[in-house]
């Protein structure tokens, strides 16, 4: 069963721009993560933010979360062509041992 | 850290051959997640394990997806028999969980199944 839902499902960009991707999901939640897939080093979690945290900063990674909403954004600054990856939240319900991921987003960085 | 093992990296098979995966996970990890992600989606939970014990296996397709793990260490994932949509990669994660919170997973290269 999907809970996270990523929009947009691709986004393409300049090298530089800011990336924006969103998750909303159905269910309260525990904790919800993002994690990276790309072909060169697998599926690599990137942040992870509690129900009661609103707001999370790792490099160039900003992750907010709107429990009133069940949506979660994913901000990237300053993209680089080494972002080119697929993006996917992923939430743990409350009460659940399981994550359950998203369909992700495709994200591309034109040079 | 070593990270996560599997293998074999890609295996292609006719259907309704029998299939095996293996993974070793990040040494003290003590939990052990397999995904299946069909193209173009996100990774599926099929089974989880605490140490010996199997947690979660309620989307593992038991009557031809069976797995293991012994000795609270490797683990292996078998399919018998395969169709045509299995074509999937299979991916293997780990975790130190604290209080049986999944938190941060440590994922495998994954192993490359096609099905003909």
């Amino acid at each position: 069963s999907q809970q996270g839902e990523e929009d947009p499902q691709a986004l393409s960009i300049q090298e530089g721009e800011n990336a924006t991707m969103n998750c909303s999901y159905k269910t309260s939640i525990n904790n919800l993560q993002w994690y990276r897939q790309n072909s060169g080093r697998g599926l690599v979690h990137l942040i992870l933010i509690r129900s009661n945290e609103r707001e999370k900063h790792s490099g160039r990674l900003r992750v907010t979360l709107d429990t009133s909403k069940k949506s979660s954004s994913l901000l990237i600054t300053a993209s680089r062509a080494a972002d080119t990856a697929s993006y996917f939240c992923a939430t743990v319900t409350r009460g659940a041992q399981k994550l359950v991921f998203g369909q992700g987003t495709r994200l591309t960085i034109n040079p | 850290e070593a990270g996560v093992a599997q293998s074999p990296r890609y295996k292609i098979i006719e259907k309704r051959q029998s299939v095996a995966f293996w993974c070793n996970p990040i040494s003290g990890h003590a939990t052990l997640y397999w995904y299946q992600q069909i193209l173009g989606q996100g990774p599926k939970l099929l089974i989880q394990f605490q140490n010996n014990g199997v947690v979660d296996d309620s989307q593992l397709p038991k009557d031809r997806f069976s797995a293991e793990r012994l000795k609270g260490v490797d683990s292996t994932l078998k399919i018998q028999p395969a169709k045509l949509e299995d074509s999937a990669v299979y991916l293997c994660a780990s975790s130190f969980p604290l209080a049986g919170v999944p938190y941060e997973q440590y994922f495998g290269p994954g192993t490359r199944l096609t099905v003909t």
